[in-house]
């Protein structure tokens, strides 16, 4: 069954620096999604992505975030000056036709900030 | 501000009984409807998805969803240990995103 994978599966990082998370989205899939989970918490929505193009943020997905397709393949999620809030799990996932229809997660960034 | 409302639990069954998950939704926009697992340390993985009211069942899976009252549930029929896990509820409406429910811990009991 297709899958959508992450790298990597954790990342430790020192405060202030900058990280790039990677999401390979299933192959057919037009529609790509960031969600966070700090530990303990929820799943919160970060950012939707469609037609190489923001299609919705959150208020967390602010200055500090951006998201790419740098190929045909790939999505990244850019943090930039990382701070210690950012400690979560980060979720890509991904639909073939918008939030109507189910997402399919990734397994999955840890994301540590020392 | 759209939110989903789910019983935090922990709720525990005995194996081989039925365990009634429920969630409600505030936005009476919403469309699509959602039930995730989560093991602890994983990802979310989808157990079934529901648009219309009344029921849709798959296997020992039932949803169930009354957009009158805004409430969507899951019935678990023959709950076994390997059930244990968190359920997230998960809606969508006119927009491109999921709004998740903070999940309710379930634990069969052998």
């Amino acid at each position: 069954e297709p899958e959508v994978t992450q790298t990597p599966s954790h990342q430790v990082t020192q405060m202030g620096q900058e990280v790039i998370l990677r999401c390979v989205p299933i192959s057919n899939h037009l529609y790509f999604y960031w969600y966070r989970q700090i530990l303990g918490q929820k799943v919160e929505f970060l950012v939707s992505f469609y037609n190489n193009e923001i299609s919705e943020k959150s208020e967390i997905f602010d200055d500090q975030f951006s998201v790419e397709r740098p190929d045909g393949s790939n999505f990244t999620l850019k943090i930039r000056s990382t701070k210690l809030e950012d400690s979560a799990m980060y979720f890509c996932a991904s639909s073939d036709q918008g939030a109507r229809q189910p997402q399919h997660f990734g397994d999955g960034t840890r994301l540590s900030i020392l | 501000q759209k939110e989903v409302e789910q019983n935090s639990g922990p709720l525990s069954v005995p194996e081989g009984a039925i365990a009634s998950l429920n969630c409600t939704y505030s936005d009476r926009g919403s469309q699509s409807f959602f039930w995730y697992r989560q093991y602890s340390g994983k990802s979310p993985e989808l157990i079934m998805f529901i648009y219309s009211n009344g029921d849709k069942e798959d296997g020992r899976f039932t949803a169930q969803l009354n957009k009158a009252s805004q409430y969507v549930s899951l019935l678990i029929r023959d709950s076994q240990p390997s059930d244990s896990a968190t359920y997230l509820c998960a809606v969508s409406s006119t927009g491109n995103q999921f709004y998740f429910g903070t999940g309710t811990s379930l634990t069969v009991i052998p």
